[in-house]
C-alpha cells in the first residue's frame, strides 16, 4: 500500500523568511496531493492541493510542487507570518480508486520565530 | 469553521468502559471519514462510510465500530477502552463531486484514565 514519509518533523524559521516541507511518495499511482494545516485545538484543514497533472501550483504566499518521477512534494510558504505556525501534514491518494483512502505523513510542526 | 460537527468535545473515561463519539458531516457531503491522532502517530485512518455503507476500512481495532446512518450522521464506538486508546479522534466528510476534499471536524478529545 502508499506510505508517505514527511520531513522535518518539526522546523523552525524567523518571521519574513521561507520555509520548506518536503514528502515522499512510494505508489506511483498516487495522483492527488493535498496539504493540511492543522492550527492548535483543531482540526486539520485544507489549504492546498496538487494533482499529477502539474507540477506546480501556487496560491498567495504558499506553492506546493510535485516531481512525478522522482515520487516527491513540497510545499513552500514564503514571507511566512505568526499566523503560520502549526502543524501541516501532506498526503497522498488514487483519485479514481472508490476507496477514497488518504494516506498522511506524520507532520511537520512549524515555529515561526519572532 | 469547516462546518463538521463533532460530539463531545471531550470524554474521560476509565479501562474497559465504552464511549459513542458522533459526528455530522457538512450539508450536502456523502462520505465521512473517521481518524485518529495520537501525539506522535500522526493522523491515523480508521474507517469511510459513503450514504450508509461502509467503504474503506483502515487500521481499525476489532475493539472499535462505526456507522452511518440514513440522516448522514455517523457515531464511532469504542469498547474495552484501553489506556492507549486515548487520542484524538476527528471525523471528516467530502462532497459526492470531490471525494479527496475532507474537511475535518474540531475533533473529540479522549482520555482513558
Amino acid at each position: 500500500g502508499e506510505n508517505v514519509e514527511q520531513h522535518p518533523s518539526t522546523l523552525s524559521v524567523q518571521e519574513g523568511d521561507s520555509a520548506v516541507i518536503k514528502c515522499t511518495y512510494s505508489d506511483s499511482a498516487s495522483n492527488y496531493f493535498p496539504w493540511y494545516k492543522q492550527e492548535l485545538g483543531k482540526g486539520p484543514q485544507l489549504i492546498i492541493d496538487i494533482r499529477s497533472n502539474v507540477g506546480e501550483k501556487k496560491d498567495q504566499r504558499i506553492a506546493v510542487t510535485l516531481n512525478k518521477t522522482a515520487k516527491h512534494f513540497s510545499l513552500h510558504i514564503t514571507e511566512t507570518q505568526p499566523e503560520d505556525s502549526a502543524v501541516y501534514f501532506c498526503a497522498a491518494s488514487i483519485l479514481e480508486n472508490r476507496d477514497d483512502k488518504i494516506i498522511f505523513g506524520k507532520g511537520t510542526r512549524l515555529h515561526i520565530l519572532p | 469553521d469547516s462546518g463538521v460537527t463533532q460530539t463531545p468535545k471531550h470524554l474521560i473515561t476509565a479501562t474497559g468502559q465504552r464511549v459513542t463519539l458522533r459526528c455530522s458531516p457538512r450539508s450536502g457531503d456523502l462520505s465521512v471519514y473517521w481518524y485518529q491522532q495520537s501525539l506522535d502517530q500522526g493522523l491515523q485512518f480508521l474507517i469511510q462510510y459513503y450514504n450508509g455503507e461502509e467503504r474503506a476500512k483502515g487500521n481499525i481495532l476489532e475493539r472499535f465500530s462505526a456507522q452511518q446512518f440514513p440522516d448522514l450522521h455517523s457515531e464511532l464506538n469504542l469498547s474495552s477502552l484501553e489506556l492507549g486508546d486515548s487520542a484524538l479522534y476527528f471525523c471528516a466528510s467530502s462532497p459526492p463531486w470531490g471525494p479527496h476534499e475532507q474537511y475535518f471536524g474540531p475533533g473529540t478529545r479522549l482520555t482513558v484514565t
